[in-house]
């Protein structure tokens, strides 16, 4: 079935480490982003990316990288910058055209030890 | 940038339609309305959009103002399964890219 696989579902860092999240679609979608959830809150926009090799900040893009080297694939760095990176981080995707809707993975819970 | 306005939460009963309304006074011409639906853990879920007229799909039916500055998800008969919180959102496009703006929705509660 066609979809959006994050890696791991769960996720636990030390401080001072920085943590790759998977994420890999097969809906051949040319558009791809990563949000950050915090308990009780809606969705931040981290990064986005519409084309292989090519990515822009969202609004919350400091102590974060990403790389879109395969348009399959969009995997999310949080760096030792990230001062509070517990969250739930999810991935998505779209085909190309500013309105097409967004599908998104299941998510990954990242935790600090 | 166009903002949603939504109720924190709202009950509804299970089998009856459930209503939910999202102002959005500050569309512009082209921005289409999305509505998601997060179920505890998991990823949003995609479940309608549009522009001017009335859609209805599978899931839902959403209704638009002629003016456009409000709408109404509405499911026809909901489920215990239908309990989630849901996002009403308009999609901002600007040169170079563009980002969905999601709100902290509104949390249905579905009772038996």
């Amino acid at each position: 079935d066609g979809g959006i696989t994050q890696s791991p579902k769960y996720l636990f860092r030390k401080e001072g480490q920085n943590v790759t999240l998977s994420c890999e679609q097969n809906l051949n979608h040319d558009a791809m982003y990563w949000y950050r959830q915090d308990p009780g809150q809606g969705l931040r926009l981290i990064y986005y990316s519409q084309i292989v090799n090519d990515f822009q900040k969202g609004d919350i893009a400091e102590g974060y990288s990403v790389s879109r080297e395969k348009k399959e694939s969009f995997p999310l760095t949080v760096t030792s910058a990230q001062k509070n990176p517990t969250a739930f981080y999810l991935c998505a995707s779209s085909r190309e055209g500013s309105n097409q809707p967004q599908h998104f993975g299941d998510g990954t819970r990242l935790s600090i030890l | 940038d166009a903002k949603t306005t939504q109720p924190t939460s709202m009950d509804c009963a299970e089998g009856r339609a459930a209503n939910l309304p999202c102002n959005h006074s500050t569309i512009s011409g082209n921005e289409y309305v999305y509505w998601y639906r997060q179920i505890h853990s998991q990823g949003p879920q995609y479940i309608i959009h549009g522009l001017k007229n009335n859609e209805t799909n599978e899931m839902a039916s959403l209704i638009i103002t002629e003016d456009r500055k409000s709408s109404t998800l509405i499911l026809p008969h909901a489920t215990l399964r239908d309990t989630a919180v849901y996002y009403c959102i308009v999609r901002v496009t600007n040169t170079g890219g563009f980002k969905t703006i999601f709100g902290a929705g509104t949390r249905l509660f579905v009772k038996a």
